[in-house]
């Protein structure tokens, strides 16, 4: 069965510091990634997406993600956090086989950067 | 381009009533989708429809229908709205060949008193 797994409810970085925010996947066929940003009391926005190729992904606001297809991970990164990185993190993982078109999210992640 | 649109932003219903959330989308997606959002829940997927006429249940489907009414449309039913039902309502869209990513609207808050 298709899953998005997000360990952390909560990761807590300096400003200036590189972040991580974890995500581990399930899915039956090829492996459609995604990362989405929630601010307050907002939709959700794209930040990135692995489709197909390299295994680094650079997305938005300088984000980017290691699709790791042996550990089934595509976490995020970013080299330096920024307090307006502060925001609720998901995960999403894309199941196109049999002619379905099912979109899953994890539990999600909050980022809170300190000044 | 107005992306995904939501009908209505804010509702208050009573336990038993009906209601249904309207989405409607302009980017001549196939694909379309209904989640609701709890706090440490995440997003949870209710139902989905892959293309004009399909529709399938998501993670969370029980206490809801969903009629794809034409390829830009797809509504949320509630046909007696229960407390637990209260929520954060978001319908997104995305296009199943060349496998972008969904497009959200700005969301239903609904109360069930």
């Amino acid at each position: 069965a298709q899953s998005v797994a997000q360990p952390e409810d909560q990761v807590n970085v300096a400003e200036g510091n590189p972040l991580t925010v974890k995500c581990t996947y399930s899915v039956s066929g090829n492996p459609y990634l995604f990362w989405y940003v929630q601010y307050p009391n907002r939709g959700l926005q794209f930040l990135l997406k692995y489709i197909t190729g390299d295994n680094l992904v650079k997305g938005s606001y300088g984000f980017e993600a290691e699709f790791n297809k042996s550990q089934t991970s595509f976490h995020l990164k970013k080299p330096s956090a920024l307090v307006s990185d502060s925001a609720l993190y998901f995960c999403a993982v894309r199941d196109l086989s049999y002619n379905t078109d099912k979109l899953i999210f994890g539990t999600g992640t909050r980022l809170q950067v300190f000044p | 381009n107005a992306g995904v649109t939501q009908t209505p932003k804010f509702q208050v219903l009573k336990t038993g009533q009906s209601m249904t959330l309207q989405c409607a989308q302009d980017m001549n997606h196939n694909s379309m989708y209904w989640y609701r959002q709890d706090p440490g829940m995440g997003l949870r997927l209710i139902y989905y429809s892959a293309s004009e006429g399909t529709t399938d249940k998501g993670e969370v489907p029980n206490g809801y229908n969903v009629s794809r009414l034409n390829k830009r449309e797809f509504s949320l039913r509630l046909e007696s709205a229960a407390p637990s039902q209260t929520s954060v309502y978001f319908c997104a869209s995305s296009d199943r060949v060349s496998r972008t990513e969904a497009f959200f609207g700005q969301g239903t808050r609904l109360t069930v008193v």
